[in-house]
């Protein structure tokens, strides 16, 4: 059984750059979440995907965006890229209402912007 | 406000020389403390949950207990495999997960 997907595994965007990053949930997950994980720092929540809407949001500016697709899979988009976005961005996945197991995070993806 | 602190930053054991991370967390209405390990450059790797004071789970070398305001992830005659970054964290509000920076140990044959 898969878990959770995630594509590419690294890049490197210039400055001013956007960027779109993948996400395949995790087999009967529905809801997927985006983190953003700078070096030496916990993950930070970005936004919660459900239903194809984004259900919650954390304190990130507007040049986050995200999709989520009928079949479950995620997109993040960020635009205008700077170089503080540099970090690792995680996708988890879970049932809406999350259970005992809580999430399944995928190995992210590292970003570097120069 | 919401919030996870982890101790210590990083910690370096001995092979076999058994020791406790600290997650102190400041929530209301705790729904769930989570532990993960993390590896370098890999995503959070699930461990525990926990869900109401006194509880505890093992899982081979690890244990988590959970009291009111902490949790402590107890490791047992540590080994070198079990190097790697610690993380709890806890549903808060409308944030599915709000993480503690992480506890880096580093297990010395």
């Amino acid at each position: 059984d898969a878990g959770v997907t995630q594509s590419p595994t690294h890049l490197i965007k210039t400055r001013g750059q956007q960027v779109t990053l993948r996400c395949s949930p995790k087999s009967g997950h529905d809801t997927v979440s985006w983190y953003q994980q700078a070096l030496g720092q916990g993950p930070q929540f970005i936004f919660q995907y459900y239903e194809e809407e984004e259900r919650q949001r954390g304190n990130f500016p507007d040049r986050f965006s995200g999709h989520q697709f009928p079949n479950y899979s995620s997109e993040l988009n960020v635009n205008a890229l700077l170089l503080g976005d540099s970090a690792l961005y995680l996708c988890a996945s879970s049932p809406w209402v999350t259970g005992e197991y809580g999430y399944t995070f995928g190995s992210g993806t590292r970003l570097t912007v120069v | 406000e919401d919030q996870v602190t982890q101790s210590p930053e990083a910690l370096r054991l001995q092979e076999g020389e058994s020791s406790s991370l600290n997650c102190s967390y400041t929530v209301s209405g705790l729904r769930g403390l989570f532990w993960y390990r993390q590896d370098p450059g890999k995503g959070p790797e699930f461990l525990f949950t926990l869900y109401s004071a006194g509880e505890e789970k093992e899982k081979e070398r690890l244990k988590a207990t959970l009291t009111k305001k902490e949790s402590f992830l107890h490791i047992t005659a540590p080994k070198p495999e079990d190097s790697a970054t610690y993380l709890c964290a806890v549903p808060a509000g409308n944030t599915p997960l709000v993480f503690g920076k992480g506890t880096r140990l580093s297990v010395i044959a």
